[in-house]
């Protein structure tokens, strides 16, 4: 079975600077998705970024992107000129098309300090 | 286009009474999701469907749950009865799969609170 690992619960950063979320996960396939998604405290889970196995380019949306270690299972996300707007939780999420099925890691709350 | 659609956005209830959540998918998405997220976690995959087969239940306890998705559009899920930890938030997310690089589209989810 597939498992998303979000080892840090909760960080801070200041308005303008830039932070890293980390998640590793696991698993035996080699084609699958990688996703982070944003979910403010209106519970609206919303795509931040993706990332596809087969592509060995690190996927960038304006502020965000990802760090893809396929290998060392590892996807992180930056996030870049951070702003109040960016605090909310993070999950980051697995999808194998096998199974169809999208699976989560716990999440980390991120806050946004003025 | 018009996002997934959830109803109740809030319910709250006495243990043992029933409850139903209603998802609109967006338009042409085959694909529709039920997940549970519990406070602090993340969410939890309880049924999926392809059109309106019901693919992947696993995950459903089905002596108190059960879904339905007729006509393989709108899709109910339903709790009878309702314990004290069926507290959270039933999240309902549809796709179109392959065809948009399997991104799930979520709704704002119905929160639910068993007293």
């Amino acid at each position: 079975a597939q498992t998303v690992t979000q080892s840090q619960p909760e960080m801070s950063v200041q308005e303008a600077e830039t932070v890293t979320l980390s998640c590793t996960y696991d698993t035996s396939e080699s084609d699958y998705y990688l996703f982070w998604y944003k979910q403010p405290p209106s519970r609206q889970m919303i795509l931040v970024i993706r990332q596809e196995a087969y592509k060995q380019q690190n996927a960038t949306e304006n502020r965000f992107s990802v760090n893809f270690q396929k290998a060392a299972k590892s996807f992180s996300l930056k996030i870049s000129d951070s702003q109040l707007g960016d605090a909310a939780m993070y999950f980051c999420a697995f999808f194998q098309g096998g199974s169809e099925k999208l699976v989560f890691g716990k999440g980390m709350k991120l806050t946004v300090n003025p | 286009e018009a996002g997934v659609v959830q109803s109740p956005r809030y319910k709250i209830i006495e243990k043992k009474q029933p409850v139903a959540f209603w998802c609109n998918p967006i338009s042409g998405h085959n694909t529709l999701y039920w997940y549970r997220q519990n406070l602090g976690q993340g969410p939890e995959l309880l049924i999926r469907y392809e059109n309106e087969e019901a693919v992947d239940d696993s995950q459903l306890p089905k002596d108190r749950f059960s879904a339905e998705r007729l006509k393989g559009v709108d899709s109910t899920l339903k709790i009878q009865p309702a314990e004290l930890g069926d507290s959270a938030v039933y999240l309902c997310a549809s796709t179109r799969g392959w065809e948009s690089s399997n991104v799930l589209t979520f709704g704002a989810g119905s929160r639910l609170t068993v007293l």
